[in-house]
C-alpha cells in the first residue's frame, strides 16, 4: 500500500520563476491539502483539495495555486518566486468520507524542500 | 484567528527522564492530533483526542486534552534517544488544520 508520493524531493529556482510539485495521495485517499513549512516552524496550511477543487484556502498569495486530478492526484504551482518561498513543502492526504464533524487524520508526503535563490 | 501554541520551543532531556509539552488553542477545539517530525523527515501522526477530559496512552507516551478542549499535553516518561525530534499539535478550525510551532526534543545520553 502506498504511502503519500511527491516529485521532486529537492528543487533549486531563482527568484521570479515559477515551480510546479506533485503529490500522489495515499491509496483510497480523495483529499489532498497542501502546507509550507519555514525552517523550525511548524507546517502552515495553503489549501485543499476535493473533487478537483479548491475547498479550503489558507492565508497565502495568489501566487500558489494548485490542481487536483481525477485520479486524485494533485499539483501545487508558485508563480514569481520570492526568496522567501524557500521552505518544505508538504503533501497530505486524508479521506472526506470520514470527514464528518472532526477533521481526518492527515497523512504527509515527504516534502518537497524547495530553495528560492 | 485560531491560534495553536505550543511550550516549550525546546526541550532538552537527559535520556531516562520524564518530561511534558503543552499545547494551548485559542479557541475552543472539537479535537486535537500530535505528530512527530524526525530530523530530516515529515510529520507523522501520534494520535487524535476527541472527548473532553480524555487522556491516551502510547507505550510511554501519555497525551492528555483538557476539560475545557482548549489545551492538551504529552508526556514522556524516560526518555530515549528514539524520541527525539520535533513534536507538533494541531486542531482544526473550518476544516483548517492550524499547527503549533513544535517543541523540539534533544536527547542527553
Amino acid at each position: 500500500d502506498a504511502g503519500v508520493t511527491q516529485s521532486p524531493t529537492h528543487l533549486i529556482k531563482t527568484r521570479g520563476q515559477q515551480v510546479t510539485l506533485r503529490c500522489s495521495p495515499k491509496s483510497g485517499h480523495d483529499t489532498v491539502s497542501w502546507y509550507q513549512q519555514a525552517l523550525g516552524q511548524g507546517p502552515q496550511f495553503i489549501f485543499q483539495y476535493y473533487e478537483e477543487e479548491e475547498r479550503q484556502r489558507g492565508n497565502f498569495p495568489d501566487r500558489f495555486s494548485g490542481h487536483q486530478f481525477p485520479n486524485y492526484s494533485s499539483e501545487l504551482n508558485v508563480n514569481a518566486l520570492l526568496l522567501g518561498d524557500s521552505a518544505l513543502y508538504l503533501c497530505a492526504s486524508s479521506s472526506r468520507l470520514a470527514w464528518g464533524w472532526h477533521t481526518d487524520t492527515q497523512y504527509f508526503g515527504p516534502g518537497t524542500r524547495l530553495t528560492v535563490l | 484567528g485560531q491560534q495553536v501554541m505550543q511550550i516549550p520551543q525546546y526541550q532538552h532531556v537527559q535520556e531516562g527522564e520524564d518530561f511534558t509539552t503543552y499545547c494551548n488553542s485559542s479557541t475552543t477545539l472539537s479535537n486535537i492530533q500530535w505528530y512527530k517530525q524526525r530530523p530530516g523527515g515529515h510529520p507523522v501522526f501520534l494520535i487524535q483526542l476527541v472527548k473532553s477530559g480524555e487522556v491516551k496512552k502510547q507505550k510511554r507516551l501519555t497525551f492528555q486534552f483538557g476539560e475545557a478542549k482548549k489545551n492538551s499535553s504529552l508526556h514522556i516518561t524516560a526518555t530515549q534517544t528514539t524520541d527525539v525530534g520535533t513534536y507538533f499539535c494541531a486542531g482544526p478550525h473550518d476544516y483548517k488544520l492550524s499547527f503549533g510551532a513544535g517543541t523540539t526534543v534533544t536527547v542527553r545520553a
